[in-house]
Order: C-alpha cells, then structure tokens, then sequence
C-alpha cells in the first residue's frame, strides 16, 4: 500500500500568503524528491534532498528534510498565481522492487 | 530526444477497443514508470520497470492492462477490451534509477 503520505491533500490561499504541504513516509528514505504539476501539465523535477536535517531554498519555496529522514515539507512564502498546481513528494521505497514511490499530492489553488 | 516522449498525445476509443499508448524514455534511464492520473487526482502508480530485473505489475488494475519494455527502451501500455473507467490521462517517467524522474506529456484517453 501507500507509504508516502502528503497532507493537505487540497490547499486554497489568497495570494500573498504563505503555504506549506508536508509529506511523511513510514520507512527512512536515503531521498526526497519534490515534484510540481502545473494544470494541464505533467509533474516536472523540483529538488532533491539528501541529508538528514536537510534545507534547500529555490527563490521562495523552501524545501526541509526531516532528522530522521522520514519527513519533508515545502512551504511556499507570499505565493503568487504562479504558484497554481499540485505538489508531490516521491522517495525510493521498496514495495517489491525499490521504486520511486510518490505522495497522492497537494493541490494548490490561489486567490489574486 | 530532449526528454521523455509520449504517442499519441490523445486517443478516443470506443468501448471495447484495445488501444496501445507509447513512452519513448530518455536515452540511458534504466528505470520507466507508467502511471495514471484522472482528473484532479493524484498519480496512480501501474508498472515499473528497472533495467533488466522482471516489472513491478503491482499496480496494474486488471489483466486487462499490460506493458512491454523492448531492448530496455521503448514502451509500450496496452489496455485491451477499454472500459469507461479507463478514460484518465497516462503518465510515462524515466529515471536513472530511483534519482528524478523526468515525465512525459501524457497520453489522454477518452473511451467513449
């Protein structure tokens, strides 16, 4: 079954606001990826994070990677319309094979 | 090419109909996914492939749905006897093993 878990699972903000989605995973990953699908889009590669307590920033999303390696979130400061989508977090899971196993997705929708 | 390619981007099919979706991966991925996505869902995992080991079909939803990978390159998604339900659009990925995927555009497919 599932073990890469995300919540919320839906999001709506005004614009200007800050939002974040948080993904857990039953086992410790050696990774999480993050994913970002616009409407009408597939998924395209965000960041990768490795380490244990990781943080990476890209512009305002700021990406975390839990102690224990079996947590991240993705918060997003002053979103803007741009911002519109849904985000996945995916990590290497062994489910029979190891596979990239992603969440069920937060969906972002934004108020101008 | 560039990235991952997908054919044909759209197909209608009547009920009943077997139809066949391609993925073209990246040169070099060893791993390919497909995945099915209805509208406003998350991802939802159908096969996997990963160089020469035998697929993970754990997420195929019935013997109705099956898929080839020739020369550990191309593939193909077959869904014979299409049923409503079917209709969904189908994501192909490539990675190199359980690093980032690249996504295809998708296939949609409507059957009526």
């Amino acid at each position: 079954g599932q073990q890469v878990m995300q919540i919320p699972q839906y999001q709506h903000v005004q614009e200007g606001e800050d939002f974040t989605t948080y993904c857990n995973s039953s086992t410790t990953l050696s990774n999480i990826q993050w994913y970002k699908q616009r409407p009408g889009g597939h998924p395209v590669f965000l960041i990768q994070l490795v380490k244990s307590g990781e943080v990476k920033k890209q512009k305002r999303l700021t990406f975390q990677f839990g102690e224990a390696k079996k947590n991240s979130s993705l918060h997003i400061t002053a979103t803007q319309t741009t911002d519109v989508g849904t985000y996945f977090c995916a990590g290497p899971i062994i489910q029979g094979a190891q596979k990239l196993v992603f969440g069920q997705g937060t969906r972002l929708t934004i108020n101008p | 090419g560039a990235g991952v390619s997908q054919s044909p981007s759209n197909k209608v099919t009547e009920k009943g109909k077997d139809v066949e979706l391609r993925c073209d991966p990246i040169s070099g991925h060893t791993a390919l996914y497909w995945y099915r996505q209805s509208l406003g869902q998350g991802l939802e995992f159908l096969i996997y492939f990963q160089g020469n080991s035998a697929p993970d079909k754990s997420g195929l939803p019935s013997d109705r749905f099956s898929a080839e990978r020739t020369g550990g390159s191309v593939s193909t998604l077959t869904i014979q006897r299409t049923q409503q339900e079917d209709s969904a659009v189908y994501l192909c990925a490539s990675s190199l093993g359980q690093r980032d995927a690249y996504f295809g555009p998708g296939t949609r497919l409507t059957v009526l």
